[in-house]
């Protein structure tokens, strides 16, 4: 079973500033992975799929990179409404998905 | 525009049944392979069960024999029959679109299952 770290666990950056999180898988998932942006009291939402591809009606803001078993969501400006939970995930073990544990992302 | 909206959720005694809904519009659902997902208070997600275009199925480990994935295409409805429910199936339900086998495309605003005596 392919495993998902994320780091760090919490970030705290101010408005404007780049944000850089992590997603490590324990083998490779090739390009199959994608992040999702959960706001409190919200259900998530696709950002990402495909490492590097956004999802309809994403900000430029936002961006993926990476492959194999190391991948990066970076957000290039911060802004307020960009506080929330960002979680990776694969699905090499089909049908299971399987989710990192999360980076909380606090806007100052 | 596709929306997906849960319902069901309550609070129920350890051992009780719980059915969930979920009422898909915006898309064609008979072509979609569909999900549900869970979030216990304070964690992270929890994939739980998918259901094929042709109602195959499958379960997470932790729900095997207890919960039963279902859909209606007549009726663009998606369910989960929850079981045997223990106080850890405490949880905040999703269900969640399937696009391409790969990932989780549109999701539900989610249901809360509380187990509790």
């Amino acid at each position: 079973e392919i495993v998902l770290t994320q780091s760090p666990a919490t970030l705290s950056l101010s408005p404007g500033e780049r944000a850089t999180l992590s997603c490590r898988a324990s083998q490779s998932v090739s390009s199959y992975l994608a992040w999702y942006q959960q706001k409190p009291g919200q259900a998530p939402r696709l950002l990402i799929y495909d490492a590097s591809n956004r999802a309809t009606g994403i900000p430029a803001r936002f961006s993926g990179s990476g492959s194999g078993t190391d991948f990066t969501l970076t957000i290039s400006s911060l802004e307020p409404e960009d506080s929330a939970v960002y979680y990776c995930q694969q699905r090499s073990n089909w049908p299971m998905y399987t989710f990192g544990q999360g980076t909380k992302l606090e806007i100052k | 525009e596709v929306q997906l909206v849960e319902s069901g959720g309550d609070f129920v005694q350890p051992g009780g049944s719980l059915r969930l809904s979920c009422a898909a519009s915006g898309f064609t659902f008979s072509t979609y392979s569909m999900n549900w997902v869970r979030q216990a208070p304070g964690k992270g997600l929890e994939w739980l069960s998918y259901i094929s275009t042709s109602s195959s199925v499958y379960y997470a480990d932790s729900v095997k024999g207890r919960f039963t994935i279902s859909r209606d295409n007549a009726k663009n409805s998606l369910y989960l029959q929850m079981d045997s429910l223990r106080d850890e199936d405490t949880a905040v339900y999703y269900c969640a679109r399937d696009q391409l086998e790969l990932r989780l495309d549109y999701w539900g605003q989610g249901t809360l299952v509380t187990v509790s005596s």
